[in-house]
């Protein structure tokens, strides 16, 4: 089974412009996480979808966006794009959204380099 | 809010020996514990996984025990090689299944 796919996998822009990152989940997973990796702040949490609904979000400020398409593939948006914005941003999917036993399975994320 | 404590690096060993990576948290209920394993350049794997207390999560040679009376998840390995060298992170996720992550701890491992 192909595991989580992200692309672009590199990706330089300038301040002010706005970035989309894109997700496809593991073949069957119905749950898309997103987390921001930096040396500063580590792993934190952005977002969760399940069915096309967001169910949970980190604390990050409304330039922060995502959704989910009925194929479960998602995407994140980043507008007004800061220099404390670079990061590595990784997704997660898992095979179903409640419980406490739920596996997320990480893709290899997308770097993000902003000048 | 539920925490996660990791022991912090860098971890310097030589090949064969011993790895005890520490991991406590603080976490209301009764959450799922995870480590994870990053390696240069890549996303992060799942190394192994606790569900409830007293489980024994293991995987290539790695373990660790869900230890709710010290709420901990101590990560060890018997003989560690080169290619262990990479950074673990402790997590734990409770009822809304986002992850809670610890620092990480970058182990090096020198033949």
């Amino acid at each position: 089974k192909a595991g989580v796919t992200q692309t672009p996998r590199y990706l330089i822009k300038t301040r002010g412009q706005q970035v989309t990152l894109s997700c496809s989940p593991i073949s069957g997973h119905r749950s898309v996480s997103w987390y921001q990796q930096t040396p500063g702040q580590g792993l934190q949490f952005l977002f969760e979808y399940f069915s096309e609904t967001q169910r949970n979000k980190g604390n990050f400020p409304g330039r922060f966006s995502g959704r989910q398409f009925s194929n479960s593939r998602s995407e994140m948006n980043v507008s007004t794009l800061e220099l404390g914005d670079s990061a590595l941003y990784l997704c997660a999917s898992s095979p179903i959204r409640g419980g406490t036993s739920d596996t997320q399975y990480f893709g290899p994320g997308t770097r993000l380099t902003v000048l | 809010g539920n925490s996660v404590t990791q022991m912090e690096g860098p971890v310097t060993l030589s090949e064969e020996a011993f790895l005890t990576i520490n991991c406590t948290y603080t976490a209301t209920g009764y959450p799922s514990l995870f480590w994870y394993v990053q390696y240069p350049g890549e996303g992060l794997q799942l190394l192994l996984k606790a569900t409830k207390a007293d489980d024994k999560g293991s995987n290539k040679g790695f373990e660790a025990t869900y230890r709710k009376e010290t709420t901990s998840f101590h990560l060890e390995k018997g003989s560690v090689q080169v290619s262990d060298s990479a950074v673990y992170f402790c997590a734990l996720s409770g009822a809304t299944n986002k992850l809670i992550f610890g620092t990480g701890t970058l182990l090096a491992v020198q033949p």
